[in-house]
């Protein structure tokens, strides 16, 4: 079955880190860019960073909201993406969805959502 | 960077409707546009990528049109199963954004 499967949510104090995963199945992990999409409770939808394939030297890019305090990173062996994610506050508590963008006629766009694993920031 | 806006955020529609929601961007995209559906306690579903293009499995029903600042989602018969809140998403550059959402109610 082709599916993502996010891990490692929970409660952590402002200030501290977590690390999410997201375990891909049933597609060929390394020929997708992967991203990680976020979502505060009753709110919309945020981006939070994308990490490129192989074939694009598994460059990132990220949001400003994070950057220099989330780091992407990927396995291409496990077929897994990684959200290390440092410097917590309580903005950033929300759900974390990972998502799988694919490559159709010149376009990388997201095809595939995980459930979304839920990150609450709170002392 | 540049900012999505849909409108309306929220709208009442009955079955059998024909729905339109519009997304504007702050500055010309061409057709690097995606609209997704999102029921309540769910994941997204990608609907539609190159603003018209359905992604595999999703329902004729479903239509997307525009280029460089204006776009629409239109759903030619609301059925019971398309109560949902819509969003759309460029992906023209970085950082990628994600309009504010159309409740569809």
């Amino acid at each position: 079955e082709v599916q993502l499967v996010e891990s490692g949510g929970g409660l952590v104090q402002p200030g501290g880190s977590l690390r999410l995963s997201c375990a891909a199945s049933g597609f060929t992990f390394s020929d997708h860019y992967m991203d990680w999409v976020r979502q505060a409770p009753g709110k919309g939808l945020e981006w939070v960073g994308r990490i490129r394939n192989k074939a694009n030297s598994y460059t990132t890019e990220y949001a400003a909201s994070v950057k220099g305090r989330f780091t992407i990173s990927g396995d291409d062996s496990k077929n897994s993406l990684y959200l290390q994610m440092n410097s917590l506050n309580t903005e950033d508590t929300a759900i974390y969805y990972c998502a799988r963008a694919s490559l159709k006629t010149g376009h990388w766009s997201f095809d595939l959502w995980g459930r979304g694993t839920l990150v609450t920031v709170s002392s | 960077d540049i900012q999505m806006t849909q409108s309306p955020s929220s709208l009442s529609a009955s079955v059998g409707d024909r729905v339109t929601i519009t997304c504007r961007a702050s500055q010309a995209i061409s057709n690097y546009l995606a609209w997704f559906q999102q029921k309540p306690g769910k994941a997204p579903k990608s609907l539609i990528y190159a603003a018209s293009s359905l992604q595999s499995g999703v329902p004729s029903k479903f239509s997307g049109s525009g280029s460089g600042t204006d776009f629409t989602l239109t759903i030619s018969s609301l059925q019971p199963e398309d109560f949902a809140t819509y969003y759309c998403q460029h992906y023209r550059n970085y950082p990628l954004a994600f309009g504010g959402g159309t409740k569809v109610e």
